[in-house]
């Protein structure tokens, strides 16, 4: 079965401060992900990548960036936290749409929040 | 944007009934669309999914029925059980694009 460990599993931070969540996956897929869950809402993308090197912005990328230096590993971080940032952000990997290998892997999330 | 409207946003049916959900969709060209399902404190996992090369697909009590034609799929749960409870997301892509996500069913079975 494939892993997707996201770190930590929860984050109390201050307004203004810099958070740094984790992603790690040994599934060797190219695609990761950074969705954000609130209710009401679903899963948002804020991020994603398409291999080491890579990221491309989502449907909500404003106040995130992301970053991928492996194939394993994707960041996501907000350099600036502000309370509407409090949410659960799961990271997920997967293989390329289309290619017949699209079942999306998540990771447990963590849970955020901005105070 | 594309969108993929599902509904409704909660349902609650009695144990051993069949439980509905339902989904939308706007492009012709989205080729996937999966049922991902959604245990309380858990992350979602992947249920079911479909492609319009079918009408039909079937997983045990689970069925997805697809209307290509009226841009409609959803997601049938037979004789529904108290462990089906969740929350379901159905979505939706095409080639080399990302998935487009419902905005999710809270389904509460009954018992």
């Amino acid at each position: 079965e494939a892993a997707v460990t996201q770190s930590p599993r929860n984050k109390v931070a201050v307004t203004g401060g810099k958070v740094t969540l984790s992603c790690n996956q040994t599934n060797n897929h190219n695609n990761m992900y950074w969705y954000r869950q609130d209710t009401g809402h679903g899963l948002r993308l804020i991020h994603y990548s398409y291999g080491a090197g890579s990221t491309e912005k989502g449907d909500i990328p404003d106040g995130y960036k992301a970053s991928r230096p492996s194939q394993e590993n994707f960041s996501l971080i907000l350099e600036l936290a502000t309370p509407s940032q409090t949410s659960v952000y799961f990271c997920a990997s997967g293989g390329a749409p289309g290619q017949g290998n699209e079942r999306l892997f998540f990771g447990h999330g963590t849970k955020l929040s901005v105070l | 944007q594309q969108q993929v409207r599902q509904s409704p946003q909660s349902l609650t049916v009695w144990e051993g009934e069949t439980a509905i959900l339902n989904c939308s969709y706007e492009d012709s060209t989205f080729d996937y669309f999966p049922w991902y399902h959604q245990f309380p404190g858990e992350s979602p996992a992947l249920l079911i999914a479909i492609r319009p090369v079918s009408n039909k697909k079937e997983d045990g009590r689970f069925t997805i029925f697809f209307n290509k034609r009226e841009k409609k799929f959803s997601l049938h749960i037979a004789d529904s059980q108290p462990g089906d409870s969740a929350t379901y997301f159905c979505a939706a892509s095409y080639s080399n694009y990302q998935l487009i996500w419902g905005s999710g069913t809270k389904l509460i079975i009954k018992p």
